[in-house]
C-alpha cells in the first residue's frame, strides 16, 4: 500500500525557518516524480515545487522561488521542504504528492498533509 | 490567483446530475493533460480522474471527465450525499516559468 507520511509542521515566526519531511512507502521511491502542493486555511489548492526521480530537475511556484529548497534523499525514501524567510502568506496545510503515470501529469497519491502556521 | 477557472459552487437532489466547468488557455489546457481531484471535507485530496477522462481503479464510473480546447469538465451522475465535497482540476502551465502546476479554483459540490 502506498504511504506518504508529512512532519515537521508546526508554529514559526515570521523569518523564520522550518524543515518539512515526506516518508514514503509501498513503492518504489527512487523511480517517481515528487511534489509539494499547500492549501491555505479555507482556500484552495496551490502547487509549491517538484523535484525528478533522481532530484537533478527542480521547480518552484514564484511565490516560494529563492525562500524555498526541494530536494530528496532515495535511500531513506523520503522528500523535503526546506522553507526559510517564512511570511504569514505560507501558512498553510502542506502535502507531499507523488507524480503518477508515464504522462507525469496527475497526483496519484498524496500524504495527510502538515500545517504550518507563521504569525508571531 | 488561479489560471484555471471553475465555478465557486454546484448543486443538485440525490440521483442527479451535475457538471463542473474548467477554463484555461492553450498555455495548460489546450496543450495538456488535465486530472481532477475531489477534496472531503477535513481530508486530502484524491485523485479522481486522469489524462483528461481516465479514472483510477476504485473511481465509480459515476464520475467522467472530458476535454475540449482549452475547457474542462467532470460530470457526477447518480449524485450522493458521499459526493459533497471541494473538486479540483489540474495540468501543467507553460506561460511563466518552466514546470508550473496549476490548479483550478475549486468548486464546491452540495447535494440538496
Amino acid at each position: 500500500e502506498v504511504q506518504l507520511v508529512e512532519s515537521g509542521g508546526g508554529l514559526v515566526q515570521p523569518g523564520g525557518s522550518l524543515r518539512l519531511s515526506c516518508a514514503a512507502s509501498g513503492f518504489t521511491f527512487s523511480s517517481y516524480e515528487m511534489n509539494w502542493v499547500r492549501q491555505a486555511p479555507g482556500k484552495g489548492l496551490e502547487w509549491v515545487s517538484y523535484i525528478s526521480s533522481s532530484g537533478s530537475t527542480i521547480y518552484y511556484a514564484d511565490s516560494v522561488k529563492g525562500r524555498f529548497t526541494i530536494s530528496r534523499d532515495n535511500a531513506k525514501n523520503s522528500l523535503y521542504l526546506q522553507m526559510n524567510s517564512l511570511r504569514a502568506e505560507d501558512t498553510a496545510v502542506y502535502y507531499c504528492a507523488r507524480l503518477g503515470g508515464y504522462s507525469g501529469s496527475y497526483f496519484d497519491y498524496w500524504g495527510q498533509g502538515t500545517l504550518v502556521t507563521v504569525s508571531s | 490567483q488561479s489560471v484555471l477557472t471553475q465555478p465557486p459552487s454546484v448543486s443538485a437532489a440525490p440521483g442527479q446530475k451535475v457538471t463542473i466547468s474548467c477554463s484555461g488557455s492553450s498555455s495548460n489546457i489546450g496543450n495538456n493533460y488535465v486530472s481532477w481531484y475531489q477534496q472531503l471535507p477535513g481530508t486530502a485530496p484524491k485523485l479522481l480522474i486522469y489524462e483528461n477522462n481516465k479514472r483510477p481503479s476504485g473511481i465509480p464510473d459515476r464520475f467522467s471527465g472530458s476535454k475540449s480546447g482549452t475547457s474542462a469538465t467532470l460530470g457526477i451522475t447518480g449524485l450522493q450525499t458521499g459526493d459533497e465535497a471541494d473538486y479540483y482540476c489540474g495540468t501543467w502551465d507553460s506561460s511563466l516559468s518552466a514546470g508550473n502546476y496549476v490548479f483550478g479554483t475549486g468548486t464546491k459540490v452540495t447535494v440538496l
